[in-house]
């Protein structure tokens, strides 16, 4: 499979408890991105890497969450002391440097309980 | 502040039905606008259109881009259930290559 793979699949943690999760792109796009889904409403951005380089970041990324691309390859969203308001579809998606057609992997449902 | 408007939020019909969805944008350095089939998992690719009246087909699904009017369409003819699904609709933005998605169209299509 040369999709988007992200894992975990699924995640229920406590609240206060920290959470990480990985993305790892298309072999060959250099950019990716992280964006976050709730329940009747469509993707919302949160950021954007261009190879090891995080370009932009939301509004929405509070101070408790941080996104990394050590090498290039592949990347982590960690959520530090999760609130139930943080329970949602977190995808991953990745495009080449000209950006056309961002293709998008299966997500990771984060419950927060 | 960009934004990305679809209707209807939702539409029931009926198989071999015809459906048409809107969407609607504005937003700033505008550079194409993407189609997205969603399932209860990950948006999949379905169209990018970035001319004006340039019709882009795929088997029974056809969409179009007015960017003199900020709209776009997605007709699916001979409805089947499964095209049941919402379907997002998404401006892409030109500098950073980011997407700004809409709510989505609820699709559900009755045997």
């Amino acid at each position: 499979d040369t999709g988007v793979s992200q894992n975990p699949r699924h995640k229920i943690t406590k609240r206060g408890q920290n959470v990480t999760f990985r993305c790892d792109p298309i072999s060959e796009h250099n950019r990716l991105y992280w964006y976050r889904q709730t329940l009747g409403q469509g993707p919302e951005f949160l950021t954007y890497f261009q190879n090891e380089a995080q370009l932009e970041k939301s509004r929405l990324l509070s101070d408790r969450f941080s996104a990394e691309r050590p090498k290039g390859s592949f990347s982590t969203l960690e959520i530090q002391r999760t609130e139930q308001g943080d329970s949602a579809m977190y995808l991953c998606a990745s495009s080449h440097f000209s950006g056309n057609t961002i293709y998008f992997g299966e997500g990771s449902w984060l419950t927060v309980v | 502040e960009d934004k990305v408007v679809q209707s209807p939020l939702s539409l029931v019909v009926h198989e071999g039905d015809t459906v048409t969805l809107n969407c609607s944008y504005e937003v700033t350095n505008f550079r194409s606008l993407l189609w997205y089939k969603q399932e209860k998992k990950a948006p999949t690719f379905l169209f990018m259109l970035t001319s004006s009246g340039i019709e882009k087909k795929s088997g029974r699904l056809s969409s179009i881009l007015d960017k003199k009017e900020l709209f776009s369409i997605l007709n699916i003819t001979a409805t089947q259930t499964g095209d049941s699904a919402v379907y997002l609709c998404a401006a892409l933005l030109g500098s950073q290559g980011n997407l700004i998605f809409g709510k989505g169209t609820k699709l559900s299509v009755k045997p």
